[in-house]
């Protein structure tokens, strides 16, 4: 099975940089997903990695290192818009996902 | 509008009744899922289908059983349901289960067993 750490929650100013930690310990590995889940409202994929480095998307980046199990995702330029809960979640060999709790990011003006 | 549809948005179920969730999706993807999502516990896998005809166990699956008769419908059922089934249910799919494609999902499907 997958054990998947994220923080709870996460604050951060408007214009600012965040970024969200995912640990994970996996009986099988096949790549690292980041969605991102306003509430009341259906999860939306932002970035997948499945190889170690970097990955930048616009504003969005995230960070893969299999070897250390722990990935990250850095939102840059933060707008009020971007305040949602950030999941991470890690496909095994069979194809599936599981998902970490969710980190909810408040942004402040 | 292409995309997955869940019906019903919302329902109150009464324990013990049976209860059908419903996932359709027009985008001729293979694999289809269904997770629940509670507070604090993140999103978990009932059952999926990596292919129409064919059907899988994910991390909760008791009390849940699903079909795939076709590509496009892949139906959650409730035989019996209990308080600790209410959750936010959300259908996902994906062109292929494996390679970088992403799952999209539904706008969920908000259950409560009393």
């Amino acid at each position: 099975g997958q054990n998947i750490d994220q923080p709870t929650e996460m604050t951060a100013t408007e214009g600012a940089i965040v970024q969200i930690n995912c640990t994970y310990q996996t009986s099988g590995f096949n790549g690292l997903f980041w969605y991102q889940q306003h509430a009341g409202e259906a999860p939306t994929f932002l970035s997948y990695n499945v190889l170690d480095g970097l990955e930048e998307k616009g504003r969005f980046s995230s960070f893969l290192s299999r070897s250390k199990g722990y990935s990250y995702l850095l939102l840059k330029e933060l707008q009020m818009k971007d305040s949602a809960s950030y999941l991470c979640a890690v496909r095994d060999h069979d194809y599936k996902l599981s998902f970490g709790a969710g980190t909810t990011v408040t942004v402040r003006a | 509008i292409a995309g997955i549809t869940q019906a019903p948005t919302s329902q109150i179920l009464a324990a013990g009744r049976r209860m059908t969730l419903r996932c359709t999706q027009d985008m001729r993807h293979n694999a289809m899922y269904w997770y629940r999502q509670d507070l604090g516990l993140g999103l978990r896998l009932i059952h999926y289908s990596n292919t129409a005809g064919t059907t899988g166990k994910g991390e909760v699956p008791d009390g849940y059983s699903v079909s795939r008769a076709n590509t496009d419908d892949f139906p959650l059922t409730l035989a019996s349901a209990v308080p600790s089934q209410t959750s936010v249910y959300f259908c996902a799919s994906s062109e292929v289960a494996g390679g970088p494609d992403t799952q999209y999902f539904g706008p969920g499907t908000r259950l409560t067993v009393l």
